[in-house]
């Protein structure tokens, strides 16, 4: 079992819909919770983090995360043909010892969303 | 501007040839990585460089060779091609990489996807 699963779709929904993008882990030490998109044939970009479990929204964006299930979720409301993208989860753990401690990231393999008009 | 760039975008080559790519970062950022993302699109973190200071060496090949020749700037030297090197390779940069801000998060710049046949 990968530490961080996440469904490589392709999900395919009308404009306007609601989407939930999923991530489920098993390194209970993970802290840091994160959203990239990816546009085909260009680098991630963070959309959002949160620390710890909650609920962050921005704008269109609501990002929740239960660390006692182990489960991640990035809601997008009103989709737009412009989500249409790669979204990766990513996760990080203090890792290291002492001032060299860094928290390098394990990114899920990411779910192709696709918005049509 | 491009935060991150790294060259070539492509690269197409034999196996058993020597080949590099460089990247820039002119955010000002501490430290850069590179990433590699294989066929099935898992993010993987080979190296990390800290202010031209190696951080991190993940397992890969002793092919794989970084260089920082100063902290903006930092290439991957890969000798002997083989097939299973076909990937696209990110380079990124964060700052202040001891004590992770994650709000800043990773800057990846576009890739370079690389062909060995």
């Amino acid at each position: 079992q990968k530490e961080v699963e996440q469904d490589p779709g392709p999900l395919s929904v009308p404009e306007g819909a609601i989407v939930s993008l999923n991530c489920t882990y098993s390194n209970s030490a993970f802290q840091y919770f994160m959203w990239y998109r990816q546009y085909s044939r260009k680098g991630p970009e963070l959309l959002m983090y949160t620390y710890s479990s909650g609920n962050k929204e921005d704008g269109r964006f609501t990002a929740q995360v239960d660390k006692s299930s182990k489960y991640i979720s990035l809601f997008i409301r009103d989709s737009q043909p412009s989500d249409s993208a790669t979204y990766l989860c990513a996760m990080s753990a203090l890792a290291g010892a002492g001032t060299r401690g860094s928290y390098i990231p394990t990114f899920g393999r990411g779910t192709s969303l696709i918005v049509h008009p | 501007d491009t935060a991150v760039s790294q060259t070539p975008k492509y690269l197409v080559t034999q196996m058993g040839n020597d080949k590099s790519i460089k990247c820039e970062q002119n955010l000002g950022h501490d430290t850069m990585y590179w990433y590699k993302q294989d066929s099935k699109k898992f993010l993987k973190i080979m190296f990390s460089y800290n202010n031209k200071e190696l951080i991190i060496n993940e397992t890969v090949p002793n092919r794989f060779s970084p260089k920082s020749p100063d902290k903006a700037h930092l290439n991957l030297h890969i000798n002997s091609l083989e097939l299973g090197d076909s990937a696209v390779y990110f380079c990124a940069s964060s700052q202040d990489e001891f004590r992770l801000k994650m709000w800043d998060g990773y800057t990846f710049g576009s890739g370079t996807r690389l062909t060995v046949v």
